[in-house]
């Protein structure tokens, strides 16, 4: 079975602009949940999405949304990027919600200049 | 206090021995317990998940939880140089709304010693 993929691996952004990144969670997994990893921060919680929903949310500013579509694929935006919001953004998914086990893709590592 | 605690080392430990990351967390109704190796660069791989009182083995790993004292640890025997990774522990608890999320610790950095 396949694991989780993200797209793209790498951005590289000026301050202002905005991003999308992707994520598809492993085959028949419906809740997807989004972090945030920096050095100094740790894995944060973003968001999590099942049926097409956010269920949960972190605390993160309004730049940072997401959506999730019917084949249970996600997509996160963030809009206005600051320096700040360099680090690995990580997308997860598990069968049904986040208490059961939760897989990582491999990450896009978003660089902000 | 932080939800979920670990020491963030580094721990440093011979190849061959046994390795013990321990966390604690602060959320008495935490139900679901997991641990994570990652390595440098990599995203984080899921090894033991945990949600019962005692211990559970799986291989080189052994997990072990104490709801009471609110702490969760990982062993790891015979311990080998492609051990050494950061370990991050992560809980999460059930909540009505359906709004479970993880929480995880900031890490134990691991280092194997040939």
């Amino acid at each position: 079975k396949a694991g989780v993929t993200q797209t793209p691996r790498y951005l590289i952004k000026t301050r202002g602009q905005q991003v999308t990144l992707s994520c598809s969670p492993i085959s028949g997994h419906r809740s997807v949940s989004w972090y945030q990893q920096t050095p100094g921060q740790g894995l944060q919680f973003l968001f999590e999405y099942f049926s097409e929903t956010q269920r949960n949310k972190g605390n993160f500013p309004g730049r940072f949304s997401g959506r999730q579509f019917s084949n249970s694929r996600s997509e996160m935006n963030v809009s206005t990027l600051e320096l700040g919001d360099s680090a690995l953004y990580l997308c997860a998914s598990s069968m049904w919600t986040p208490l059961h086990e939760q897989y990582f893709g491999p990450g896009t590592r978003l660089t902000v200049t | 206090q932080k939800e979920v605690e670990q020491n963030s080392g580094p721990l440093s430990v011979p190849e061959g021995a046994i390795a013990s990351l321990n966390c604690t967390y602060s959320d008495r109704v935490s139900q679901s317990f997991f641990w994570y190796r990652q390595y440098s660069g990599k995203s984080p791989e899921l090894i033991m998940s945990i949600y019962s009182n005692g211990d559970k083995e799986d291989g080189r790993f052994t997990a072990q939880l104490n709801k009471a004292s609110q702490y969760v640890s990982l062993l790891i025997r015979d311990s080998q140089p492609s051990d050494s990774a950061t370990y991050l522990c992560a809980v999460n608890k059930e909540s009505n709304f359906g709004n479970e999320k993880l929480t995880f610790g900031t890490g134990t950095r691991l280092t194997i010693i040939p």
